[in-house]
């Protein structure tokens, strides 16, 4: 079982330019969600979907879109990236559907995305 | 606000045993978390607390204590594979995930 899986691993970003970052489970959890991870801060939530259809706004939405058309993707767009976008991004998932609940997390790999 | 806080590093020596303080503020409480995160690597769950006491898994042990707003996890016989950052979160009263900003435990032999 692959788990979590996100893409791309890495990537450098021009500021001004788009991009989706990809992420897709295979455990048919209900719950997925959108980390940034910064040095000497704790993960911060930029987006949830407690299920299929359906989107919230975490801690640090702000120039960051989701769209969760089915249960298994749940893709994060920069529609247009600045410096302070610089960070590694985590996406998660839990089986029930609470915002992050009393279950366990699931992470992927992670992305790790400058922006110059 | 809601707060959590932990020690930013820690040093141990392999064999020993060491504990990791997380202490927390936040608007109501559903349980507190443990998580491992080896450098570059994704956050794994290691143990979870709703009620007071010592939760015991293997090597790795995790207390809570709600009165007190406090949670420690401690970890016996270090191994150098223990050598990570370990995070504390917190679910609050709107099942909202609280983290902590981890602590790097070194581990030198």
């Amino acid at each position: 079982t692959a788990g979590i899986t996100q893409a791309p691993t890495s990537q450098i970003l021009a500021a001004g330019r788009s991009m989706t970052l990809r992420c897709t489970q295979d455990m048919r959890h209900n719950a997925m969600y959108w980390y940034r991870q910064d040095l000497g801060l704790g993960l911060r939530l930029i987006h949830y979907s407690n299920t299929a259809g359906t989107t919230g706004k975490g801690e640090v939405p702000d120039g960051y879109s989701v769209s969760r058309a089915n249960t298994d993707d749940f893709p994060l767009t920069l529609a247009s990236a600045v410096p302070s976008q610089t960070s590694v991004y985590f996406c998660a998932s839990t089986r029930d559907g609470t915002s992050g609940g009393a279950s366990e997390q699931f992470f992927g790999p992670g992305t790790r995305l400058t922006v110059l | 606000g809601q707060n959590i806080d932990q020690p930013t590093e820690m040093t141990a020596t392999e064999g020993a045993i060491v504990q990791i303080n997380c202490t927390y503020q936040t608007s109501g409480f559903n349980g507190l978390f443990w998580y491992q995160q080896h450098a570059g690597e994704a956050p794994t769950f290691l143990s979870y607390n709703v009620l007071d006491g010592l939760e015991e898994k293997g090597r790795f042990s995790s207390f809570l204590s709600r009165s007190k707003g406090y949670s420690y996890l401690l970890l016996k016989e270090l191994q150098m594979k223990d050598s990570a950052s370990y995070l504390c979160a917190v679910t609050d009263s709107n099942y909202q995930l609280i983290w902590g900003a981890g602590t790097k435990l070194i581990i030198k032999p």
